[in-house]
């Protein structure tokens, strides 16, 4: 089944202490992208990478990093999480190769809904 | 500065009744348009989309409908049905470049409700 994962699914977490979401997709996309969504401002892109070893800054990078070193992985972190860093993330993923260039559908993971204290 | 605006946090309707989600935007440099359905605990999924060389796209119950000139794009749903209670959220991007064609600037989403 073709699907974009993450993990964890909720996590709670203090001011400070590392952490790292995994992503990852089993449809051989090029083109994965982390969102945060955010009550009355929607889903806004954080960082995003077009293939292995090139990723770029989306609108709101601030406080998060981001790696890509294998096709099908796309992990986000947080290296010193603050509350305002309390959201909901989806990572995505699209094929930038396959069909129509930007026509092809973007799928998302399931979301992974993040406390800082 | 939002490019794309959900002015309608919520609507409410009556199951069979058409219900109509709106969309304004403000970037002329988009030229793709697409619904998303969100339902809780869970990622958004694809619904519908339009270019903008279109002013109307239909897919069974769900027809997506595009003013250029007003910057404004709607989401007709027509029955609605229990099953459409859902978050959407309207989506633009610009075909111009290849970075840009992947890239889905949102709207803050509309949440649905339909009543039995």
């Amino acid at each position: 089944e073709a699907q974009v994962t993450q993990n964890p699914r909720y996590l709670i977490t203090v001011t400070g202490k590392k952490l790292t979401v995994t992503c990852s997709q089993n449809m051989n996309h090029e083109y994965m992208s982390w969102y945060r969504q955010d009550p009355g401002l929607g889903l806004r892109q954080i960082y995003y990478s077009m293939n292995v070893e090139v990723t770029d800054k989306g609108d709101v990078p601030e406080g998060y990093k981001v790696s890509r070193k294998e096709k099908r992985n796309f992990p986000l972190i947080l290296e010193s999480p603050s509350p305002n860093q309390t959201s909901l993330y989806f990572c995505a993923s699209s094929s930038i190769t396959g069909g129509l260039a930007g026509l092809d559908e973007q799928f998302f993971g399931p979301g992974t809904r993040l406390t800082v204290l | 500065d939002q490019q794309v605006k959900q002015n309608s946090p919520s609507l409410s309707v009556q199951e069979g009744r058409i219900s109509i989600l709106n969309c304004d935007y403000t970037n002329s440099m988009f030229d793709y348009f697409l619904w998303y359905k969100k339902y809780p605990a869970e990622g958004p999924t694809f619904l519908i989309s339009i270019s903008s060389i279109k002013d109307k796209n239909e897919d069974g119950r769900f027809t997506v409908f595009l003013n250029k000139s007003a910057k404004h794009l709607s989401l007709h749903i027509v029955p609605s049905q229990p099953g459409d209670s859902a978050v959407y959220f309207c989506a633009a991007k610009t075909l111009a470049s290849i970075q840009g064609a992947q890239k889905l600037v949102f709207g803050q989403g509309t949440r649905l409700t339909i009543n039995p």
